[in-house]
């Protein structure tokens, strides 16, 4: 695709819900990242994929958070029984390459609201 | 571990200039500077693979100091174009982000 595409746009979920976010990544890049970003913050690194494998999942903040990307293209992000603070954007990025990654293209994002 | 970012705010008069600071506790192997505008995804600006390496974009430069792990991002002349929220990224095994600098550039 044109750039990296992430649905839905906005998400409101009541507290203990399950909910899934999906990335498209632009075709044929390896590396895709998940982060998530509260209001007036940085993003926040969740975990990164290189193709299907979950190389690194330290940023995930419990085990209520749980990512795959199982063919190594789209990637789904999917968090159990949400709390009011998971409220936040997610934000998915994908690179072109491996090891040095170079430009970071990233999504619109989803707006996550937990009442 | 996510790099540091300083100053957290800028006011800026367009014409002025300002340096954002990145520094990281890592050993890292690129820095990169991204900008980011209210309620919009981050936007790559460049990255810096080499130690001491200054690349430039525009009226907007960076420097990257392998040695001390710190890289500075320079806005000259800033424009109103350039505000937003500026992100450096640091790359260890992962990619991780600071805080950001918010820059306002006034008329």
């Amino acid at each position: 695709g044109a750039g990296v595409s992430q649905s839905p746009r906005y998400k409101v979920a009541k507290r203990g819900q399950d909910v899934a976010l999906r990335c498209d990544p632009i075709s044929g890049h390896v590396s895709l990242f998940w982060y998530q970003q509260a209001l007036g913050q940085g993003p926040e690194f969740l975990t990164y994929f290189q193709n299907e494998a979950q190389l690194d999942k330290s940023g995930l903040p419990s085990d209520r958070f749980f990512a795959e990307r199982p063919e190594g293209s789209v990637s789904t992000l999917k968090i159990q029984r949400t709390q009011q603070e998971d409220s936040a954007v997610y934000l998915c990025a994908s690179s072109l390459t491996q090891g040095v990654f170079g430009k970071l293209f990233f999504g619109s994002g989803t707006q996550l609201s937990v009442l | 571990q996510q790099p540091v970012q300083s100053p957290q705010a800028v006011i800026l008069r367009e014409g002025e200039d300002a340096v954002i600071n990145c520094s990281s506790s890592k050993a890292l192997y690129s820095v990169h500077w991204y900008r980011q505008k209210h309620g919009e995804a981050p936007v790559f600006l460049m990255i810096l693979l080499k130690g001491g390496e200054q690349k430039g974009h525009d009226k907007i430069s960076a420097s990257f100091n392998e040695k001390k792990q710190q890289s500075s991002l320079y806005l000259t002349a800033s424009q109103l174009s350039y505000s937003g929220t500026y992100f450096c990224g640091t790359e260890g095994d992962d990619m991780r982000f600071g805080a950001g600098t918010r820059l306002t550039v006034k008329p």
